[in-house]
């Protein structure tokens, strides 16, 4: 079945500085893939997410980069602030199939003051 | 934060106990879904119903039933077969295709069980 590959499992960054998640599909027809925030003791929010027919989208200070050929996703924050700890998980999905979110095992991100 | 709540928000229960979590949702979603989530492991899907009185085995089905009597409830029992019960469980729902959220899922706050 489906698989969803995330890395770093862990990323400690610098108030200011990017922080870059990247996670791999296995299905080539998996269509959509979205990126949700969970802040420790809350529930997942969306944050941001990209359909297969776009490359790139972006919203403020994120931004999800896709390359369907290499199956690999990426999520990219800019100028982190603290307020950006969090756990991120990614995901996909195949439109018209199962119809259920395959989730990657998540990225704890910590940004330092 | 409204729209689908879980309850209750911690649940105790002793070993061999079967235990219900509740979910529901006013948003008028087709699909409701449960998910298990441990340290390190991420979101794994138990359950999904993708319209009323239809439901699916997620990933790790075993030892868990649900039912989808209505659209707007989704109850996950835990039963006594499942061999490691103690998680945070969360439900979520979605839109259908002509229902314009189609795509987000929208989770609740969770329900933390401890089996002691």
């Amino acid at each position: 079945g489906e698989n969803v590959e995330q890395h770093p499992s862990t990323l400690s960054v610098q108030e200011g500085d990017s922080a870059v998640i990247k996670c791999t599909y296995s299905d080539s027809a998996s269509n959509y893939f979205p990126w949700y925030k969970q802040e420790l003791g809350k529930r997942p929010q969306l944050i941001i997410d990209i359909r297969s027919n776009v490359g790139e989208k972006k919203d403020q200070r994120i931004a999800v980069t896709l390359n369907k050929t290499a199956k690999h996703f990426s999520l990219h924050i800019t100028e982190t602030q603290p307020e950006d700890s969090a756990v991120y998980f990614c995901a996909s999905k195949t439109q018209g199939g199962s119809e259920k979110l395959v989730f990657g095992k998540g990225t704890k991100l910590t940004v330092n003051p | 934060d409204g729209g689908i709540t879980q309850s209750p928000k911690y649940l105790f229960r002793k070993e061999g106990q079967n235990v219900t979590l509740s979910c529901e949702q006013n948003l008028n979603h087709d699909a409701m879904y449960w998910y298990r989530q441990d340290p390190g492991q991420g979101l794994r899907l138990i359950y999904y119903s993708q319209i009323v009185n239809d439901f699916q085995k997620g990933d790790i089905a075993e030892g868990y039933s649900v039912s989808r009597e209505k659209k707007e409830s989704f109850p996950l029992t835990v039963t006594s077969a499942q061999k490691n019960p103690t998680a945070f469980y969360l439900c979520a729902s979605s839109g259908g295709r002509g229902q314009g959220t189609y795509n987000e899922q929208f989770f609740g706050p969770g329900t933390r069980l401890t089996v002691l």
